[in-house]
């Protein structure tokens, strides 16, 4: 079946830094990912959907600006969460779905556990 | 994207056929029921999704009512590796995540 691959599973970094969450589908190609975050005992949250060769598409109260999307090839994107602080300590997830179709499922990885200390 | 109810949590006993339900009553046309479970800690896991037919494959089977305003997850044999959250997610595209159904499956 399709493999979303998800990297790193966990990172700890310090307030003010920026971390990197890469995201690759392994077998298919996706022009389109999602990224989801999830905090503790709630449900996840759609933060903004990831196209290929364009801009991504943020879900209303996500800051653009803190969470840099890139989308550069049919099977790697990338959560960039700038000048981090401790309320963005959570659960981000990235899926993807193959091209054959806009009601092909999506395919999820296995998270990234990020600590803001 | 149309909204989905299911109830809070549900028991089911190893071996017996877990039922879950969600309904979707405001559901359009083009909108696909989409279920997946979540194992604590792990990404969603995709389960089963159609259109308005009832679908079946090796993890499980839907079946949505004709009028497609409900739908039910059938785990055919349960295990105690079922235990998870479940979403059923009503969808033309993205994905919109509700607060799920948590099933417990008992020894």
């Amino acid at each position: 079946g399709a493999v979303v691959s998800q990297h790193p599973s966990w990172v700890i970094c310090k307030s003010g830094t920026s971390v990197k969450i890469e995201c690759r589908s392994l077998d298919f190609q996706a022009t389109t990912m999602f990224w989801y975050r999830q905090f503790p005992k709630q449900s996840l949250m759609l933060m903004a959907t990831s196209n290929e060769g364009s801009k991504a598409t943020y879900e209303q109260g996500v800051e653009k600006d803190k969470f840099l999307i890139n989308h550069a090839s049919l099977t790697l994107s990338t959560l960039t969460v700038t000048s981090a602080h401790p309320e963005d300590s959570s659960f981000y997830i990235c899926s993807a779905r193959e091209v054959t179709g806009d009601n092909s499922p999506l395919h999820f990885g296995n998270g990234t556990r990020l600590t803001v200390t | 994207d149309a909204k989905t109810t299911q109830p809070t949590s549900m028991d089911c006993a190893e071996g017996r056929a877990a039922n879950l339900p969600c309904n979707h009553s405001t559901i359009s046309g083009n909108e696909y029921v989409y279920w997946y479970r979540q194992i604590h800690s792990q990404g969603p896991q995709y389960i089963i999704h159609g259109l308005k037919n009832n679908e079946t494959n090796e993890m499980a089977s839907l079946i949505i009512t004709e009028d497609r305003k409900s739908s039910t997850l059938i785990l055919p044999h349960a295990t105690l590796r079922d235990t998870a959250v479940y979403y059923c997610i009503v969808s033309a595209r993205k994905l919109v995540f509700g607060k799920g159904t948590k099933l417990t499956v008992n020894p």
